[in-house]
């Protein structure tokens, strides 16, 4: 079956430094990718998509590779700033069905 | 632009009630939405997708006569838990699906934070 790993153990980052966060996916092939920011007792937030034709995508402070041979995303926060602290989610889509992963809790200490 | 709404964002609700939760597109329409449920430390496990003016489908293992949904617009779905019970506490979650891109894009509303005592 379909399965989605992100790191489920909290990553702590000190502030300025880039956050690395992985999504590794097994049995799927998405025609996209998305990262989601989800504060707690919220809804998600869109951030970027990736496509699978795309090795790599940036907006601002993000930058998000997808390597299709390995199966796995990663999304990079670099300069982190204590208000980036949030549980970052990794979709897989097709269509536009998403498949969730369950999620990285990124804290950026000051 | 692009976003959905979700009301109330908390309920407390007794056993054995019914409570409705509505999803509002509010700057777009959507033909399709889809319902969330959202355990502590846990991913989005999807509950239905909901068409407009049809049936919703719903996943497997998702009881459609405890979970009554509603897309009776293009703006508005609703989703209503019957006879709830203290294990349907949790944060639904929906969103709404935006198809004047590719490939179409969902956006999520706010939550709302279901208690049921």
């Amino acid at each position: 079956s379909q399965k989605i790993e992100q790191n489920s153990e909290a990553l702590n980052i000190q502030e300025g430094k880039t956050a690395t966060l992985t999504c590794n996916y097994t049995n799927y092939s998405p025609a996209y990718l998305q990262w989601y920011r989800q504060d707690p007792g919220r809804g998600p937030v869109f951030l970027l998509l990736i496509r699978e034709n795309e090795k790599e995508k940036r907006k601002e402070r993000l930058k998000v590779t997808f390597d299709t041979t390995l199966k796995q995303s990663l999304f990079h926060i670099t300069a982190s700033q204590p208000a980036d602290s949030a549980t970052y989610l990794c979709a897989l889509g097709s269509n536009y069905q998403l498949i969730w992963g369950a999620g990285t809790k990124l804290i950026i200490k000051p | 632009g692009a976003v959905v709404s979700q009301h109330p964002s908390r309920v407390i609700c007794k056993s054995g009630t019914s409570v409705k939760i509505e999803c509002r597109s509010l700057d777009f329409q959507a033909t399709t939405m889809f319902w969330y449920r959202q355990f502590p430390k846990q991913s989005l496990m999807l509950m239905a997708t909901s068409n407009e003016g049809s049936k919703a489908t719903y996943e497997q293992g998702v009881e459609k006569d405890k979970f009554l949904i509603n897309h009776a617009s293009l703006t508005l779905s609703t989703l209503t838990v019957t006879s709830a019970h203290p294990e349907d506490s949790s944060f639904y979650i929906c969103s709404a699906l935006l198809t004047s891109g590719a490939p179409y894009e969902q956006y999520f509303g706010p939550g709302t934070r279901l208690t049921v005592t």
